[in-house]
């Protein structure tokens, strides 16, 4: 079955540099989450789109931004980086109008020097 | 924002052994997830739970949605040493658009 896609799985950048990670849904999903996740941390919500529209915002910096398109895939951009970004970054997809389950992709670890 | 108390926080254990952790919550849920996370991977969906004392078994995993829908639990029994990783429960809210983590249980199994 197919599963949530993320690209890359790794990116090395540098103090001030941007950064751009991609999320590609499970078909038919129309609701997608992105979350942060630090060493030893649970995952943090950072932001979710439903049906291509900003549904609901976390604890997202002002540097990073996101959105959806019209294929629903997702992308989330991040200026400025700062090394404290250093993180794995996840995508997860969900069908919005069900109860149910949040399938996770395996992560873009993103390293900042 | 909602919090969801996940406990224990880790657990060593001996091969064989059965374990069990839980997740409480002030806020009524819809839906109970648990995920196994291992280093540098994402998490994996083991057990969905809809209905309130709904008790669901996934091979030696078994979980249930608590009555109150505030609660649900995770047990495996017969752990083996491939049973690593850290187990996260995740709670949907009602207006279906959230969903709120656990701070995880890291479980070590020793051979």
């Amino acid at each position: 079955a197919a599963g949530v896609i993320q690209s890359p799985r790794h990116l090395i950048k540098e103090k001030r540099e941007t950064a751009t990670l991609k999320c590609y849904p499970i078909p038919r999903h129309d609701t997608v989450y992105w979350y942060q996740q630090g060493p030893g941390q649970d995952p943090q919500f950072l932001i979710s789109f439903y049906e291509k529209m900003q549904s609901d915002k976390g604890s997202i910096p002002d540097r990073f931004s996101a959105q959806q398109f019209s294929d629903y895939h997702s992308e989330l951009n991040m200026s400025s980086l700062e090394l404290g970004d250093s993180a794995l970054y996840f995508c997860a997809s969900y069908r919005g109008t069900d109860t149910g389950e949040l399938f996770f992709g395996e992560g873009s670890r993103l390293t900042v020097l | 924002g909602q919090q969801l108390n996940q406990s224990p926080q880790s657990m060593f254990i001996q091969e064989g052994e059965d374990v069990s952790m839980n997740c409480t919550s002030s806020s009524i849920f819809n839906t109970w997830l648990w995920y196994k996370q291992e280093p540098g991977e994402g998490p994996v969906l083991l057990i969905a739970l809809y209905k309130a004392g709904e008790l669901t078994s996934n091979g030696r995993l078994t979980a249930q949605f608590g009555i109150t829908r505030k609660d649900s639990f995770l047990n495996i029994s017969a752990s083996i040493p491939s049973d690593v990783g850290i187990y996260f429960c995740a709670g949907q809210s009602r207006n279906f658009n959230k969903f709120y983590f656990g701070s995880g249980t890291k479980l070590n199994v020793k051979p």
